[in-house]
């Protein structure tokens, strides 16, 4: 069974930075693209960044490049989300999603930022 | 970065044929089609559909979609209680090297 669990949301201050996890199981994590989505409370999904099957390339919305960096441990099958300079208009359930077409996704984690 | 176009809301009765539409353009939809997911309040999206009509292992077939061009459509036939969700097209736009989203369509069953 696919499981992606995604964990490191809460409550962060305005400027601060953030790091989210998602650990994968029941699929070869190493061989497929990442994703990560978000959707602010009542709001739409939203792409934020992917990282493809070789860790090759990396791209972001527009909206983060420059403050998110995604990356994955193999060895751990482990997706990350290293989120920096948070404002409140990042506040959003983090989803993590494996497959290039948004195959796989886990439940979600909460991010608020607010002062 | 621009999204799809969605109906914000399409209401249909029970068994009935339910059509969501979702429009972009020729580096989106019109390029290399939409794949569609299912959310319900809750719980994390679904994916039912990819590159225009091909459903994952477990989809039912009353789900099926197609595009014309840049518009990209999910046909529910035989509406259930249990359709009623959210419906977001999603697609790989080559001009803004991203991927974008609808912005969801609400499905009321009555």
């Amino acid at each position: 069974e696919v499981q992606l669990v995604e964990s490191g949301g809460g409550l962060v201050q305005p400027g601060g930075s953030l790091r989210l996890s998602c650990a994968a199981s029941g699929f070869t994590f190493s061989s497929y693209w990442m994703h990560w989505v978000r959707q602010a409370p009542g709001k739409g999904l939203v792409w934020v960044s992917r990282i493809n099957n070789d860790d090759s390339s990396t791209t972001y919305a527009d909206s983060v490049k420059g403050r998110f960096t995604i990356s994955r441990d193999k060895a751990k099958n482990t997706l990350y989300l290293q989120m920096n300079s948070l404002g409140a208009e990042d506040t959003a359930v983090y989803y993590c999603v494996g497959g290039s077409l948004f195959d796989y996704w886990g439940q979600g984690t909460l991010v608020t930022v607010s002062s | 970065q621009a999204g799809l176009t969605q109906p914000p809301s399409v209401s249909k009765g029970l068994r009935q044929t339910a059509t969501l539409t979702c429009t972009g353009n020729s580096n989106n939809v019109g390029n290399q089609g939409a794949a569609w997911l299912q959310q319900h309040q809750g719980h994390p999206p679904k994916l039912l559909s990819y590159r225009n009509n091909n459903r994952p292992s477990g989809i039912s077939e009353r789900f099926s979609a197609s595009r014309s061009g840049n518009t990209a459509s999910l046909t529910i036939t035989g509406l259930q209680p249990e359709d009623e969700a959210d419906y977001y097209c999603s697609a790989w736009d080559s001009s803004l090297s991203a991927w974008v989203f609808g912005g969801g369509t609400k499905l009321t069953v009555l």
